[in-house]
């Protein structure tokens, strides 16, 4: 069955780096979309943007800055979310998801599995 | 980008009581519209997609329904499993935002 793992969580310092990745199995990472979405310490859900596993290419929310980076290792069937100079703000869960489609044209689509979550921590 | 407003924020509710939990888009999202269900420590989970069609393996006490700005989420007789927390999400436009969350408590 499809399956997202994510990496475990994580303890870092200010202005640190981290690498979170999501191996899929059950399925071909590049057939499917990849989003990523957060969760804020009493926070709602975050959509952060996707990233499209058939060509690479990503989309970030608006707001997001140049620190964070979606990338994809399709030899592995793994999607990764890179944060860097982190900050303390930055400490959230970090969920990776996989888009479903209706049809053909990518519309509409929903979040039909998703990784177990990372949480980073930023703290000095 | 669209805006979705969830109400209420919370509602506490008895195991067999019918809950109902709307959720309004600041535009029209035709019917991209999707619910989730979350737990503490857990993944979220999918319930609705495309605002009406139960995923498949939830139960059937689970319905959504609505179009253009307004949604809701029912569901028809509350187990205690259900005790969570429920977003909306549209996925008509980039990006795709997410409601506040409804927090559904045991009364």
């Amino acid at each position: 069955q499809v399956q997202l793992v994510q990496s475990g969580s994580e303890l870092k310092k200010p202005g640190a780096s981290v690498k979170v990745s999501c191996k899929a199995s059950g399925y071909t990472i590049t057939t499917n979309a990849i989003n990523w979405v957060r969760q804020a310490p009493g926070q709602g859900l975050e959509w952060m943007g996707w990233i499209n596993t058939n060509t690479g290419n990503p989309t970030y929310a608006q707001g997001l800055t140049g620190r964070f980076v979606f990338s994809l290792d399709t030899s592995v069937n793994t999607a990764y979310l890179q944060i860097s100079s982190l900050k303390a703000e930055d400490t959230a869960v970090y969920y990776c998801a996989r888009v479903e489609y209706y049809d053909s044209s990518g519309y509409p689509n929903w979040l039909d599995s998703w990784g177990q979550g990372t949480l980073v921590t930023v703290s000095s | 980008d669209i805006q979705m407003t969830q109400s209420p924020s919370s509602v506490s509710a008895s195991v067999g009581d019918r809950v109902t939990i709307t959720c309004r888009a600041s535009q029209s999202i035709s019917t991209y519209l999707n619910w989730y269900q979350h737990k503490p420590g857990k993944a979220p989970n999918l319930l609705i997609y495309a605002a009406s069609s139960l995923q498949s393996g939830v139960p059937s006490r689970f319905s959504g329904s609505g179009s253009g700005t307004d949604f809701t989420l029912t569901i028809g007789s509350l187990q205690p499993e259900d005790f969570a927390t429920y977003y909306c999400q549209q996925s008509y436009i980039t990006p795709q935002t997410f409601g506040q969350g409804t927090k559904v408590e045991i009364k």
